[in-house]
């Protein structure tokens, strides 16, 4: 069964980078059918789509986030990780990693449990 | 960007009722709009994709129709574990967006 949990260092400072892994379970992070994204919740609001990987580095990224984001894949350790530099404020939010099966078929399933990481001094 | 808006934001509704969500996007999106439920605390689950499939496991009273810019979720007859947040999110361009959320709750 395909898990994928989310881990990180926990509260970051301001204009300091934030730093998430996703390690992938029950599935390889190189099947070639699906890429690897990020998806964050604000307390209390919606969803936003951060940016998604293929295996092979390829990367997709919201133009919101893009200068700040890197998202990148570890094929060793059937990984994918996220960089967020310059956090402020308004990037406390829950961290999601989820599989997307790519193309027109770009939804998320399934997802990880999510990380909360909030943006304080 | 292509804006997803749901209506309603929040809705009230008894057990067994039927409840019908709706989302528009700001530009044709043929039928490339998928549905999630969020509980509290949890991460969403994907219910159903490409406006219609419903997924493995999830109940046959959820329904998805739609094509082009107006897509409907239904639930056919609510039950108790169906009161949660629902999404609508469109997978036809990059960058992909989500709806604001509909919030189910106990009438």
């Amino acid at each position: 069964q395909l898990q994928l949990q989310e881990s990180g260092p926990g509260p970051v400072k301001p204009s300091e980078t934030l730093s998430l892994i996703c390690t992938v379970s029950g599935d390889s992070i190189s099947n070639n059918n699906y890429y690897w994204g990020w998806v964050r919740q604000p307390p209390g609001k919606g969803l936003e789509w951060i940016g998604s990987v293929y295996h092979s580095g390829s990367t997709f990224y919201n133009p919101s986030l893009k200068s700040r984001v890197i998202i990148s894949v570890d094929t060793s350790k059937n990984q994918f990780s996220l960089k967020v530099t310059s956090v402020t404020a308004a990037d406390t939010a829950v961290y999601f990693c989820a599989r997307l099966p790519g193309g027109f078929q770009n939804w998320f399933d399934p997802w990880g449990q999510g990380t909360l990481v909030t943006v304080s001094s | 960007d292509i804006q997803m808006t749901q209506s309603p934001s929040s809705l009230s509704a008894f057990v067994g009722d039927r409840v019908t969500i709706t989302c528009r996007a700001s530009q044709t999106i043929n039928n490339f709009l998928n549905w999630y439920q969020q509980k509290t605390g949890k991460a969403p689950k994907l219910l159903i994709s490409a406006a219609s499939t419903l997924q493995s496991g999830v109940p046959s009273r959820f329904s998805g129709s739609g094509s082009g810019t107006d897509f409907t979720l239904t639930i056919g007859s609510l039950q108790p574990e169906d009161f949660a947040t629902y999404y609508c999110q469109q997978s036809y361009i990059t960058p992909l967006t989500f709806g604001g959320g509909t919030k189910v709750e106990i009438k």
